[in-house]
């Protein structure tokens, strides 16, 4: 059972350009969540997906965007890229369907962007 | 909003003793959990134990346990027997509505 997984692994940019991340959440979940960790800090919320919406955001301006497939993978886009976007780009999944109240969030080893 | 602290930046065990790792959040949030998460040098990010807000009972899971106080909003990861392989990114996070809110984290390291 595949966990979840990110593409690329790595990637350089410049400032002004855009970039696209991709996640395929683990086998059975239906929720992705997005999350940039900067480097020694801890990872902040970027938004999650859930439906192929966006359900919920953190304070990240409208350059960061995203899609959810109806598959559940989903694909995080980054407008205009600034120095400050150079982190490690988290994606977590886990299961919504039930509607319980928790359902813990399995996460991916990261995309590296780095923005020149 | 949601905030987490970590004051401990680094800290270091030796192999077999007992680390407590300290954690103290805010949340306005009347439903939420708690979590540790161990982030390895490989990067990738691992649950080590979670705590339901609503449960007095504190958590174990093998050699890690926690001390949750609601009250005083603090929430320290106890790691007994220290092994090696437990070096890494320790997170505390909080979490409603499957949003975490995470604190810095402390570099914990196990010296043989």
């Amino acid at each position: 059972d595949a966990g979840v997984t990110q593409s690329p692994t790595h990637l350089i940019k410049t400032r002004g350009q855009q970039v696209t991340l991709r996640c395929s959440p683990k086998s059975g979940h239906d929720t992705v969540s997005w999350y940039q960790q900067a480097l020694g800090q801890g990872p902040q919320f970027i938004f999650q997906y859930y439906e192929e919406e966006e359900r919920q955001r953190g304070n990240f301006p409208d350059r960061f965007s995203g899609h959810q497939f109806p598959n559940y993978s989903s694909e995080l886009n980054v407008n205009a890229l600034l120095l400050g976007d150079s982190a490690l780009y988290l994606c977590a999944s886990s299961f919504l369907g039930t509607g319980s109240s928790y359902n813990e969030q399995f996460f991916g080893p990261g995309t590296r962007l780095t923005v020149l | 909003a949601q905030t987490v602290t970590q004051s401990q930046p680094e800290m270091s065990v030796q192999e077999a003793e007992t680390v407590t790792l300290s954690c103290t959040y805010d949340t306005s949030e009347s439903n939420y959990y708690l979590f540790w998460y161990k982030q390895p040098p490989s990067r990738q990010m691992i649950l080590v134990i979670r705590q339901e807000a609503y449960k007095q009972q504190n958590a174990t899971e093998n050699r890690f346990s926690v001390n949750f106080q609601k009250a005083a909003k603090s929430f320290s990861l106890k790691i007994s027997d220290s092994q090696l392989g437990d070096t890494a990114m320790y997170f505390c996070a909080v979490g409603s509505n499957y949003k975490l809110t995470f604190g810095k984290g402390t570099l914990l390291t196990v010296n043989p």
